[in-house]
């Protein structure tokens, strides 16, 4: 049963503290997707990758916040220095991308990974 | 953009009855997807259903099923014989058939906590 993987599920850290987080995506799979999901703001797209390559960020905050995939098996998502409004849930999805310009399939999410920065 | 609404924050079924969803969405695109998501307490999300828009028939999924209405931009969920095990926030998602950046990223609705009565 392929499942995306997510380490750390829980992380509690003070502010200026840096995180790092980390998805494994689905074997196979050349798009990964990084969500973060609050109460007020929902769920946002920070970054999406395909083919290890960023391909949009444009929801990720630049300054404090960097998202790379150094191989096909590995995404981390990272925020320094980090601060009380990223506490946050932090979702990675995993898919198995374009075809002729088609997106293909589903959007298969991680558990999560439930950050509170104090 | 495209934009997605579920107007009811909260809904709640007696074990074994049926209860319907909602959902709209608001597009000028004429080929896409769309799906609902169900988010347990463990916070992972998990793909419940699917629907292409050039699709006519409704898709089905066991006790799940939509009521896609294309012209009225209408997608609603339908659980038939509702379990305890459904309790959950459940999430519909927009996303486009084709681009590359544009066309993997889901836009996802605010969510609806249901709740099953025994």
């Amino acid at each position: 049963d392929a499942r995306v993987t997510q380490t750390p599920r829980h992380k509690v850290t003070e502010m200026g503290q840096e995180v790092t987080m980390r998805c494994q995506p689905i074997l196979g799979h050349n798009t990964v997707f990084w969500y973060r999901q609050t109460m007020m703001q929902g769920l946002e797209l920070l970054a999406y990758f395909r083919n290890r390559a960023p391909l949009d960020d444009s929801g990720m905050p630049k300054d404090r916040f960097s998202a790379e995939m150094p191989d096909a098996t590995l995404a981390t998502l990272k925020i320094q220095p980090s601060e009380p409004r990223d506490s946050a849930v932090y979702f990675c999805a995993s898919g198995p991308g374009t075809s002729g310009g088609v997106v293909q399939e589903t959007q298969y999410f991680g558990p999560g990974t439930r950050l509170l920065v104090l | 953009a495209q934009t997605v609404t579920q107007s009811q924050p909260e809904m709640s079924v007696q074990e074994a009855e049926t209860v319907t969803l909602s959902c709209t969405y608001d597009t000028s695109e004429s080929d896409y997807y769309l799906f609902w998501y169900k988010q347990p307490p463990s916070r992972q999300m998990i793909l419940v259903i699917r629907q292409e828009a050039y699709k006519q028939q409704n898709a089905t999924e066991n006790r799940f099923s939509v009521n896609f209405q294309k012209a009225a931009k209408s997608f609603s969920l339908k659980i038939s014989d509702s379990q305890l095990g459904d309790a959950a926030m459940y999430f519909c998602a927009y996303r486009s058939r084709f681009g590359e950046t544009s066309g993997s990223r889901l836009t996802f609705g605010e969510g609806t906590q249901l709740t099953v009565n025994p």
